[in-house]
């Protein structure tokens, strides 16, 4: 199993910008999330989905969409970014959905917005 | 409500010393709670979890924590530190019927030569 995969490892964009990072997962988990950190933040719930065709907002949603037409897939888009979104981007997954849960996470994608 | 408070944002140790990293979480109902590592430019790791079985959870690499309900605490310990164990660390807390984890700030492990 290739586990939680993210594309692309690094992004620099414009303000304004559009982009989607690409986020996919080999294990059949049903809950998908994607978090952002930033110093001396920790990790903050951007969206998050507990099944294909079903996704809710998490604690910092604003500027971002997400989608889930299916299990292994959840993107994240940014229609139009700003420096504020500059941070990295961590996409994780689980079988089943919070409480005791492992989440297996993937290798983060780096966003730079100028 | 849930919380989770890193005591300590850095902690530096001797290769071969031991290794406290301090944690207090903050829960309304029952917790599950999970330690990570991160390694620069990585992503997470789970080191170990909690989830009401018993209280002295062991976890990779020699890692081990203890839950103290009585204290609110589940810190990290591992007896010897290795070079390789120099990361981030996250203390993590969740609850059945909530919709994320609960990230402490980290803690930073600087390991001395």
């Amino acid at each position: 199993n290739a586990g939680v995969t993210q594309t692309p490892k690094f992004q620099v964009l414009k303000t304004g910008q559009s982009m989607t990072l690409q986020c996919a997962q080999d294990m059949n988990h049903e809950y998908m999330s994607w978090y952002r950190q930033d110093p001396g933040m920790g990790l903050r719930l951007i969206h998050y989905s507990v099944g294909a065709g079903i996704t809710d907002q998490g604690e910092v949603p604003n500027g971002y969409n997400v989608s889930r037409s299916t299990t292994e897939d959840f993107p994240l888009r940014l229609l139009s970014a700003a420096p504020s979104q500059t941070s990295v981007y961590f996409c994780a997954s689980s079988y089943r959905f919070g409480g005791q849960e492992t989440q297996y996470f993937g290798p983060g994608t780096r966003l730079l917005v100028l | 409500a849930q919380s989770v408070t890193q005591l300590d944002s850095h902690v530096s140790v001797s290769e071969g010393t031991p290794v406290l990293l301090r944690c207090n979480y903050s829960s309304s109902y029952s917790p599950s709670l999970f330690w990570y590592v991160q390694h620069p430019n990585k992503g997470l790791q789970l080191l170990l979890k909690y989830t009401s079985a018993a209280t002295l959870v062991k976890g990779i690499n020699g890692f081990e924590a203890e839950f103290k309900k009585s204290e609110t605490s589940f810190h990290l310990t591992k007896p010897s530190a290795h070079m390789s164990d120099a990361a981030e660390y996250f203390c993590v807390v969740s609850v059945l019927g909530a919709n994320n984890l609960f990230f402490g700030t980290g803690t930073r492990l600087t390991v001395i030569p």
